[in-house]
């Protein structure tokens, strides 16, 4: 079973509707939670990271955290052709051996056509 | 947040050879990484370079093929040896911020993208 499960998508939006990522995780233990967004060809940046159970709203994203169901998303309103990218979600356990252990989905690939 | 430099950004390399990837952090890190990440994959953790000691790998990974060196806070390398065309990766430094103001996260350097003839 792997730590974090993303859905590979292409995942496609016409331009200006809301995009929902999902995320899920295995590790019940699991403390910080984070979304990364690459390009083709570019290396991932961090675009939202999480802690606590419930929404955080930056700008056009929202990420949403659900612990008891192990699950997290990551929701782009007016979606840009430009938010076109792949997004991967990152879990960090937080503490003890894994402290600094970043475990990343596969990515799900989101297509927004203008 | 860490601003994080990598060099070389892409290198074309001969089977048998090796490469050394520089990675410099803008500021005073706890923590530097090494992931790859496979074409259409994603990232895979190779090892935590630690300051002044032996990194510590992943499974799968060994010293001997991607030795690692972190002399400071703010610098590491890795060296990818005796390359084959199966090593053909981009390969990503990465740190992670620490401290009283830090939420913990993780940034990545631009990466180095290594093909393997």
């Amino acid at each position: 079973q792997k730590e974090v499960e993303q859905n590979s998508g292409p995942l496609s939006v016409p331009e200006g509707a809301i995009a929902s990522l999902n995320c899920t995780y295995s590790d019940r233990g699991s403390q910080s939670f984070f979304w990364y967004r690459q390009y083709s060809g570019k290396s991932p940046e961090l675009i939202m990271s999480i802690y606590s159970n419930g929404d955080k709203e930056d700008g056009r994203f929202t990420a949403q955290l659900n612990k008891a169901s192990q699950y997290v998303s990551l929701l782009i309103r007016d979606s840009q052709p430009s938010d076109s990218a792949t997004y991967l979600c990152a879990v960090n356990q937080g503490g003890g051996y894994n402290f600094n252990k970043f475990y990343f989905g596969s990515g799900t690939k989101l297509n927004v056509k203008p | 947040s860490a601003v994080i430099s990598q060099k070389p950004s892409r290198d074309i390399c001969q089977r048998g050879t090796s490469l050394t990837i520089q990675c410099q952090v803008d500021s005073q890190v706890t923590m530097m990484f090494w992931y790859r990440q496979q074409p259409g994959q994603s990232l895979t953790l190779i090892a935590t370079a630690n300051q002044g000691s032996e990194a510590t790998y992943e499974s799968g990974f060994v010293i001997d093929k991607f030795p690692i060196s972190r002399p400071n806070l703010t610098f590491s390398t890795l060296t990818v040896s005796n390359m084959s065309p199966e090593d053909s990766s981009i390969y990503l430094c990465s740190a992670r911020t620490s401290g009283v103001l830090s939420t913990g996260e993780l940034f990545f350097g631009e990466g180095s993208r290594l093909t393997v003839l």
